[in-house]
């Protein structure tokens, strides 16, 4: 059972435009809601992350906006850089007591052109 | 303070042999989370690690088994390699009960 799904699959962007990735969550027990970026050969980073008790998040060019009541956030990418292409994945996690464990989107392949 | 490191960079073994991977967590992080990313997909979670011992277990067969270490470092070893084991290993650290996961680079395992 896929409890986060991710779209769009791929994104392609000119520069200076803004990038929009979308998830949607099933389990209503989900309370961390992080976006990583990754590199081709590299691990994923954490972009940004939110808690469900907050509508928005802004940290520089990258913004989420959370739904609590439809199940679904999204990650905007303000005025996106060439050097923002790289494949970003949306999670959920569940602080269980036996520690947290991220669910991941499948991701999203964001092309920004010069 | 040193991030999470990952070794070897990139291995490839032989169907039925085993494997072992190795992780070394950020400074001052006591838990490690193994995920396995397949070729074009999200990591997906294999298990956890604190105190030396498994917390939670992803939907992974028995032949994927770890190891933690007192100075928090962690091994992964698969037993029985399939070609399906073919994917990226990537190691996350992070304090225990805090959400934050930070990841390494990863290791590439090619089973052939």
């Amino acid at each position: 059972q896929q409890q986060v799904k991710q779209s769009p699959q791929s994104l392609i962007v000119q520069k200076g435009g803004i990038s929009i990735i979308n998830c949607a969550y099933e389990n209503t027990a989900f309370d961390y809601f992080p976006w990583y970026q990754q590199f081709p050969g590299k691990g994923p980073a954490l972009l940004i992350a939110i808690r469900p008790d907050v509508s928005e998040k802004k940290e520089g060019r990258f913004t989420i906006s959370f739904n609590k009541s439809a199940k679904q956030f999204s990650l905007h990418i303000m005025d996106s850089q060439p050097g923002d292409s790289a494949t970003y994945f949306c999670a959920a996690s569940l602080r269980e007591t036996s520690g947290s464990r991220l669910t991941f989107g499948e991701g999203t392949q964001l092309t920004v052109n010069p | 303070e040193t991030g999470v490191t990952q070794s070897p960079t990139h291995l490839i073994k032989t169907r039925g042999q085993q494997v072992t991977l190795r992780c070394s967590s950020q400074s001052g992080h006591n838990t490690v989370s193994w995920y396995q990313q397949a070729l074009g997909q999200g990591p997906q979670f294999i298990f956890q690690y604190y105190r030396e011992e498994e917390n939670g277990r992803g939907n992974f067969p028995p032949r994927f088994s770890g190891l933690q270490f007192p100075n928090y470092s962690s091994e992964l070893n698969v037993n029985a390699l399939e070609l399906d084991d073919s994917a990226l290993y990537l190691c996350a650290s992070s304090l225990w009960r805090l959400d934050t996961q930070y990841f390494g680079p990863g290791t590439r395992l090619t089973v052939l």
